[in-house]
């Protein structure tokens, strides 16, 4: 069973404009989440991570939004970058079962110029 | 500073063969973390080490693997008499806290696996 999905391969957006990536889980335990960007053939990159007890974080052009009662997490980035072109994975854990990451299938984001 | 290494980058093998994969976490890490993705997969975890020691190992697939840490540093991944299935990307994490803290995990390059 797939306790974090992110349902959308793939998105194409304008650069300079707001990439949206989103992800859903399912298990209540989890209390901590973390979105990585991945480059092919490099391992994943920490981008930013946001603790159950809040409902927003953001970090210069990246901003991640939870929705505790719908189970749900966004990224946002404004504005994309052709940089910003690569495969995101959201991840959720849960520090009293050791704090290992369930991680969501992927979405690659391609940013054209 | 350095940040995780792990080796070979890639390993081809044939089926049967045993192979053994490594990883250096960041030094001064506590917490050392394995995990696979398979092609169109996302990352799967795998085990878990806290020092030398290991709380949970319950994403390993079957008895064929195990890893072992030692000296609270590096890690290896070993997996016996390989099959097809197995091929996948191989990839560590280590984070500077313990289980009790919310912190990121830093991930290696990853060891590419191709059993033929």
């Amino acid at each position: 069973d797939q306790q974090v999905k992110q349902n959308s391969p793939s998105l194409s957006v304008q650069e300079g404009r707001i990439s949206i990536l989103n992800c859903d889980y399912t298990n209540s335990m989890f209390d901590y989440f973390l979105w990585y960007k991945k480059y092919p053939a490099e391992g994943p990159t920490f981008l930013i991570s946001i603790s159950s007890i809040k409902d927003k974080n953001e970090d210069g052009r990246f901003t991640v939004f939870l929705n505790k009662s719908a189970k749900h997490l966004s990224l946002h980035i404004v504005p994309s970058q052709p940089g910003d072109s690569a495969v995101y994975f959201c991840a959720a854990s849960a520090v009293r079962v050791g704090g290992k990451l369930i991680f969501g299938q992927g979405t690659e984001l391609s940013v054209k110029p | 500073g350095a940040g995780v290494s792990q080796s070979p980058s890639n390993k081809v093998t044939e089926k049967g063969k045993d192979v053994e994969l490594r990883c250096d976490p960041i030094s001064g890490h506590t917490a050392l973390y394995w995990y696979r993705q398979s092609l169109g997969q996302g990352l799967e975890f795998l085990i878990y080490f806290q020092g030398n020691s290991a709380p949970d190992k319950s994403g390993l697939p079957s008895d064929r693997f195990s890893a072992e840490r030692t000296g609270g540093s590096v890690s290896t991944l070993t997996i016996q008499r390989t099959q097809q299935e197995d091929s996948a990307v191989y990839l560590c994490a280590s984070s500077p806290l313990g289980s009790s803290s919310y912190n990121e995990q830093f991930f290696g390059p990853g060891t590419r696996l191709t059993v033929l």
